[in-house]
């Protein structure tokens, strides 16, 4: 499986963005890029997920590089609800890897009020 | 929609004994999927059900844990004996069919071994 790497925490004020990065520098051409994020004592929960273009959905937006090497999770305005492990993780479409998410450290945010 | 189910939400036993884990996915998802999640890591796919059928358990420690899914609905796991180590948050999980279909996730069962 293609590797991800996230920092291990990163801090924020509530309020105000928040740019969480992800490097994959192995990525292949029919990887797609997944985020999830887990709030305390809860599942993963799906955020948003892109192949080429820059995403966006009700909760975030996703930059990707041009050469696909790096991703960036926006959040426009951090809660202190969004307050958790933040996921990304490369999924194989191409079919051999019954498309499964693999699951790294992740990044903890930790929103200030 | 309703979520994925499971229960128990929180079990306590000693090693060597025995454990089950029953999980409802939502309704229409083929695929199911039983993730374990230790302390501090991030979640490790024990096995992954396509309707009733397996189509990846090669991480799933074989000599204690069983899964199954019969009638491709429901779901248990069970250990059997448990050990130490299977400390853990088990998360059900599912997903409709398609190879971008967002996994749904339930809120585990919180398995402390003593």
């Amino acid at each position: 499986d293609a590797k991800t790497t996230q920092p291990n925490s990163m801090e924020s004020n509530e309020e105000e963005p928040v740019h969480l990065p992800c490097n994959h520098s192995t990525i292949s051409g029919t990887d797609y890029i997944h985020w999830y994020r887990q709030l305390p004592s809860q599942g993963p929960e799906y955020v948003i997920h892109g192949l080429t273009s820059n995403v966006n959905n009700r909760m975030a937006s996703l930059a990707i590089a041009e050469d696909r090497k790096s991703s960036t999770l926006i959040l426009h305005r951090a809660t202190l609800r969004d307050a958790a492990v933040y996921y990304c993780i490369l999924r194989d479409v191409s079919g051999g890897s019954n498309y499964k998410l693999t699951f790294g450290k992740g990044t903890l945010l930790t929103v200030n009020p | 929609e309703a979520g994925v189910a499971q229960s128990p939400r929180y079990k306590i036993i000693e090693k060597r004994q025995s454990v089950a884990f029953w999980c409802n996915p939502i309704s229409g998802h083929a695929t199911l999927y039983w993730y374990q999640q230790i302390l501090g890591q991030g979640p490790k796919l024990l096995i992954q059900f396509q309707n009733n059928g397996v189509v990846d358990d090669s991480q799933l420690p074989k000599d204690r844990f069983s899964a199954e899914r019969l009638k491709g609905v429901d779901s248990t796991l069970k250990i059997q004996p448990a050990k130490l180590e299977d400390s853990a948050v088990y998360l059900c999980a599912s997903s409709s069919q398609g190879s971008n279909s967002p996994l749904h996730f339930g809120n585990g069962t919180r398995l402390t071994v003593t």
